[in-house]
């Protein structure tokens, strides 16, 4: 079954910073999916990728899926509070849009 | 916007009740999934959905149950509820259009089993 793993587990950045967090699988990735969910809240959508190489970006968040397929990025630059909360990668698997997830990276951001 | 609905934020049951989790979405999707989410366990798949009335076991299926009578409708059952079935439980629902579609969530509900 595919595993993914997320780097780091967690991170306090200061407000302006920027940082990356990493999404890495055990096999192939046929997409790759960004969420952000907030503490005690549910997932919110923010970026699907689907070719090697691919790049996307959504204000001052960017992700990228590698060549091999095998690693996600996700960047965020001059961070902000509103950054802050849990960000989990997901993967289809199996078949009937399915995903497997990674276990999360916990941002905090302080002032 | 996709409108995924959990009837409930919080939850407190007992032991030994039979627990109704509920779910609504708004954008005629097919699929719908339940999920469940601890600290350091992630989320976990618990049952999906690909049709009115189909159903399918995802990882952990194990003391729970689901109908799907209606599209738009996905409810969780705890047949039994047990103290280790205390958690964070979501919903998602995603189109079955061609190629990858992300999933949709709810806002979850906390659950507490005493």
């Amino acid at each position: 079954s595919q595993e993914l793993e997320q780097s780091p587990q967690s991170l306090i950045v200061q407000e302006g910073k920027n940082l990356t967090i990493n999404c890495t699988s055990s096999k192939t990735l046929y997409g790759l999916y960004w969420y952000k969910q907030k503490y005690g809240e549910g997932l919110i959508f923010l970026m699907m990728l689907q070719k090697g190489g691919e790049e996307k970006s959504h204000e001052k968040i960017t992700a990228k899926l590698d060549e091999k397929k095998q690693q996600s990025s996700l960047h965020i630059t001059a961070s902000q509070p509103s950054h802050a909360g849990i960000y989990l990668c997901g993967a289809p698997t199996g078949g009937g849009n399915k995903l497997t997830f990674g276990t999360g990276t916990q941002l905090k951001v302080e002032l | 916007d996709v409108k995924v609905t959990q009837s409930s934020r919080y939850l407190v049951k007992r032991t030994g009740e039979k627990v109704f989790l509920e779910c609504v979405q708004d954008m005629d999707h097919e699929n719908m999934f339940w999920y469940r989410q601890d600290p350091g366990l992630g989320l976990r798949l618990i049952y999906f959905s690909y049709d009115v009335k189909m159903k399918e076991k995802g990882d952990i299926p194990e003391g729970y149950s689901v109908s799907r009578e209606k599209k738009e409708r996905f409810s969780l059952i705890l047949e039994s509820a047990s103290t280790n079935q205390t958690s964070m439980y979501l919903c998602a629902s995603s189109t079955r259009d061609r190629g990858n579609q992300p999933q949709h969530f709810g806002d979850g509900t906390r659950l507490s089993i005493l």
